[in-house]
């Protein structure tokens, strides 16, 4: 069982292209967030879904898209970058059951460089 | 969502037990403590998760006081592949909404 897996594991990008990343869970959980990590710091959620064909805004939103069209896959969508978006973006998903072990579940994370 | 309050770092060496205390002042009725571990590289893993007194699993230990203001991550015997930041998350259950603080950075010495 992969888990979840993202792609790509690292990115050098210019400033104002367009960039997806991507991540993708065979655990069939509900739910799926979309984080970024930068030096020293703690995650901080940028979009969620709490079910396939709904997306809601987390803590820094701004300058990211999302899209939810199925279960598994959760892309994440940068239309134009700047260097302010240098960071590590992780995605999690959890099943959003119920009950009191809600547990999310990390990717590898995505190393972008926007330059 | 409450915010939580934990120590910047800390040191051990190999075989202590290290307890790890966060304040949650704010804490509401209907919120857990979790706490998830983070090694250099990787995503956080869950670690432990409870509302009060004392939950135990095969990795760690919480320890919640009846006031539930503040929460205790013991880990005992610790190894090298310890070092981690640890971070403690206060939110309802379910949330999806987690906040991470900038968590506690364990170094385990040899």
């Amino acid at each position: 069982i992969a888990g979840i897996t993202q792609a790509p594991t690292s990115q050098i990008l210019a400033a104002g292209r367009r960039m997806t990343l991507r991540c993708t869970q065979d655990m069939r959980h509900n739910a799926m967030y979309w984080y970024r990590q930068d030096l020293g710091l703690g995650l901080r959620l940028i979009h969620y879904s709490n079910t396939a064909g709904t997306t809601g805004k987390g803590e820094v939103p701004d300058g990211y898209s999302v899209s939810r069209a199925n279960t598994d896959d959760f892309p994440l969508t940068l239309a134009s970058a700047v260097p302010s978006q240098t960071s590590v973006y992780f995605c999690a998903s959890s099943e959003l059951a119920g009950g009191d072990t809600d547990t999310q579940y990390f990717g590898p994370g995505t190393r972008l460089t926007v330059l | 969502l409450a915010k939580t309050t934990q120590p910047i770092s800390m040191d051990s060496y190999e075989g202590q037990e290290v307890n790890i205390t966060c304040s949650h002042n704010n804490i509401a009725t209907n919120d857990y403590i979790t706490w998830y571990q983070q090694f250099p590289s990787q995503g956080p893993r869950f670690i432990i998760q409870g509302y009060k007194t004392k939950v135990t699993n095969e990795v760690a230990s919480l320890f919640i006081p009846a006031d539930r203001k503040s929460s205790t991550l013991s880990l005992p015997r610790v190894s090298l592949s310890d070092t981690a930041v640890y971070y403690c998350l206060v939110a309802p259950d379910s949330s999806y909404k987690l906040i991470f603080g900038s968590g506690t950075r364990l170094l385990v010495r040899p």
